[in-house]
């Protein structure tokens, strides 16, 4: 098994730009998650996923879109990237909510010019 | 103040010392996860308990539940266990998680 993949590890943008940031996951898992890892602050929520088709907000949402059109796969989309999306991102996934043991990907870092 | 608050922020040791790593948190939780995350990023599972004490190798991990607390421990530490190691939750009634903001360990052969 792969785990939890993420593509691509390293990308700069300039401020406007969009792209999406890719996560698969081979475990069959209905939980996914992503995640930014800033300086001096814990893991924050952007957006999660209880099952192919249902996605919903977390903490910071904004600047973010996702879809789940399979168990595999949940991409999250920067629309129009800002210097304060410059972070590292994580996608995470995991049998159930956080009673079940959790699987992050290797992380994106992103940097927004 | 955080519902998750980790101690110390920063850990140096020799080889070999008994390391404790400290959470706190302000909620009723459900389930308290540990987690590592290596110098190169990777961020790896290491303990999930709602109670009592769980041991793999030289880590041990213990919670309790009504001073909501828990810690990791590492028996003779090794320079390969230096890394961050983060304490996240999952409050009752709420299927997310939330995370401490780490503690960094770095042993010194």
């Amino acid at each position: 098994n792969a785990g939890v993949t993420q593509t691509p590890k390293f990308q700069v943008l300039k401020t406007g730009q969009s792209m999406t940031l890719q996560c698969a996951q081979d475990m069959n898992h209905e939980y996914m998650s992503w995640y930014r890892q800033d300086p001096g602050m814990g893991l924050r929520l952007i957006h999660y996923s209880v099952g192919a088709g249902i996605t919903d907000q977390g903490e910071v949402p904004n600047g973010y879109n996702v879809s789940r059109s399979t168990t595999e796969d949940f991409p999250l989309r920067l629309l129009s990237a800002a210097p304060s999306q410059t972070s590292v991102y994580f996608c995470a996934s995991s049998y159930g909510d956080g009673t079940y043991e959790q699987y992050f990907g290797p992380g994106t870092r992103l940097t927004v010019t | 103040k955080n519902e998750v608050e980790q101690s110390p922020q920063n850990l140096t040791a020799q080889e070999g010392e008994f390391i404790t790593i400290n959470c706190s948190y302000s909620v009723g939780i459900s389930a308290l996860h540990w987690l590592q995350q290596h110098p190169g990023g990777g961020i790896v599972s290491l303990f999930m308990l709602s109670s009592g004490k769980k041991k793999h190798g030289r880590l041990i991990a213990t919670i309790n539940i009504q001073e909501k607390h828990s810690s990791l421990h590492i028996t003779a530490s090794h320079p390969r266990d230096s890394a961050v190691y983060i304490c996240a939750v999952k409050a009752s009634g709420n299927e997310k998680l939330t995370f401490g903001t780490g503690t960094r360990l770095t042993i010194i052969p």
